[in-house]
């Protein structure tokens, strides 16, 4: 069965640190790995997208990595701000799907002050 | 603001009754998604459109729900005889092809009571 499994589940941090989010998949075969942030009510919003020949991908104090060997990614985030509290989505498009991409189940960040 | 336009922005209907929700894409988008999002859950694919084409389904979208996107621009959800187990985020989004990003809408919150 196609997974997208995410840790940790929650986390907080002070404002200002570095924080690093995991992402597990099972999908096979595999298109494209994706990182979302979704505020509390809000739709997702893209932050990274990648291929499976991509190692990483970066924009702006974000940083996604992809290991399509161990079908692990994880996405780094640099000198927080109270802005990144939010929910990450990691998102994993099947090779040969025209439109079911496959969501975790996110990742609560609570940045404090 | 992602371009993505979704009406209504939230729906309280009774059990039983009919609901139908508008998403209008991005102008230059072909592709259209909808996806169900339950709180503490990432999202989770419904149906795909490529034009006015309705290309995939999932066995998620019961006989009670029904998707169009008649002339390819906007489309519709419509779930009839709804029941407490519908209550939900309803979120569209749209992309020009596979393997690009998806652009998604605010949401349409359903609560059914």
């Amino acid at each position: 069965k196609n997974q997208v499994e995410q840790s940790p589940q929650s986390l907080i941090i002070l404002e200002g640190k570095n924080c690093t989010l995991q992402c597990n998949y099972t999908v096979s075969p595999f298109s494209n790995l994706r990182w979302y942030k979704q505020d509390t009510g809000r739709g997702p919003v893209s932050l990274t997208i990648m291929t499976f020949s991509e190692n990483t991908k970066s924009n702006g104090r974000y940083t996604a990595t992809l290991d399509a060997d161990t079908k692990q990614s994880s996405l780094h985030i640099t000198a927080s701000q109270l802005s990144d509290s939010a929910s990450y989505i990691c998102v994993v498009t099947p090779g040969g799907s025209q439109g079911n991409l496959i969501f975790g189940k996110g990742t609560k960040l609570s940045v404090k002050p | 603001d992602t371009g993505v336009s979704q009406d209504p922005r939230h729906k309280i209907t009774k059990r039983g009754q009919n609901v139908t929700f508008r998403c209008d894409p991005i102008s230059e988008h072909n592709r259209l998604y909808w996806y169900r999002q339950t709180l503490g859950q990432g999202p989770e694919f419904l149906t795909y459109f490529q034009n006015e084409a309705q290309l995939e389904k999932s066995r998620l979208l019961s006989d009670r729900f029904s998707a169009e996107r008649p002339k390819g621009s906007f489309s519709t959800l419509e779930i009839q005889r709804t029941e407490q187990g519908d209550s939900a985020m309803y979120l569209c989004a749209s992309s020009t092809q596979r393997g690009t990003e998806a652009f998604f809408g605010q949401g349409t919150r359903l609560t059914v009571v």
